[in-house]
């Protein structure tokens, strides 16, 4: 799976929109984009995931670049319980073998939303 | 309804002793999953089970033994407990088909070796 690099942490007024940047410039033509955040003392949560096209769900937004080699998660009116670690992960759609359900996860964007 | 339950929480113990740690899942999924978050936070996939078969063991030391008795229980039982065995351990389940990098995780378990 594709390597992913996330700045180290992020402030955020609450209220405002959080824009998480994630940069995967060897990302392969099969290899999706996911996001997971893990809030304290809890198991991390799946958010969304993309392969070029731009998603939206009930939680976030992601934004993948023309070419793929960068996304951004976009957290539209953050609020204090958004404060998490944010983990962009790459990996390859329907991964079958020993590979399936394995997520890399590197060290994540830790997002500080304040009031 | 917790869709992925671990018990215990909190488990302190000593050195050399033997410990279990269970999982559930009501969510109806085939396969599940063992992640450890060690002390710096890294989270790495250590089993992973689809329909009580093991599919992923990660090189992980074999006093660790998972054990799925159905495809909605997956437990990890960790002989002769080491001081490096202290992390957070997660369960985690998915469905087994259609995109597979959705995972439902647990709460997780805190295994902390005296």
């Amino acid at each position: 799976d594709a390597k992913t690099t996330q700045p180290t942490s992020m402030d955020c007024a609450e209220g405002r929109a959080a824009n998480l940047p994630c940069n995967h410039s060897t990302i392969s033509g099969n290899e999706y984009v996911y996001w997971y955040r893990q809030i304290h003392s809890q198991g991390p949560q799946y958010i969304i995931h993309g392969l070029k096209n731009n998603e939206t769900n009930e939680m976030a937004s992601l934004i993948i670049t023309e070419d793929r080699k960068s996304s951004t998660l976009i957290l539209p009116h953050a609020t204090l319980r958004d404060t998490a670690v944010y983990y962009c992960i790459v990996r390859v759609a329907s991964a079958g073998g020993t590979s399936y359900g394995k997520l890399t996860f590197g060290q994540g964007t830790i997002l500080t939303v304040h009031p | 309804d917790t869709a992925v339950s671990q018990t215990p929480k909190y488990l302190v113990t000593q050195m050399g002793n033997d410990k279990s740690i269970k999982c559930e899942q009501n969510l109806g999924h085939d396969t599940m999953y063992w992640y450890k978050q060690d002390s710096k936070k890294f989270l790495k996939i250590m089993f992973s089970y689809n329909n009580k078969e093991l599919i992923i063991n990660e090189t992980v030391p074999n006093r660790f033994s998972p054990k799925s008795p159905d495809k909605a229980h997956l437990n990890l039982h960790i002989n002769s407990l080491e001081l490096g065995d202290s992390a957070v351990y997660f369960c985690a389940s998915s469905p087994r088909t259609g995109v597979t990098g959705e995972l439902f995780f647990g709460e997780g378990s805190r295994l902390t070796v005296l």
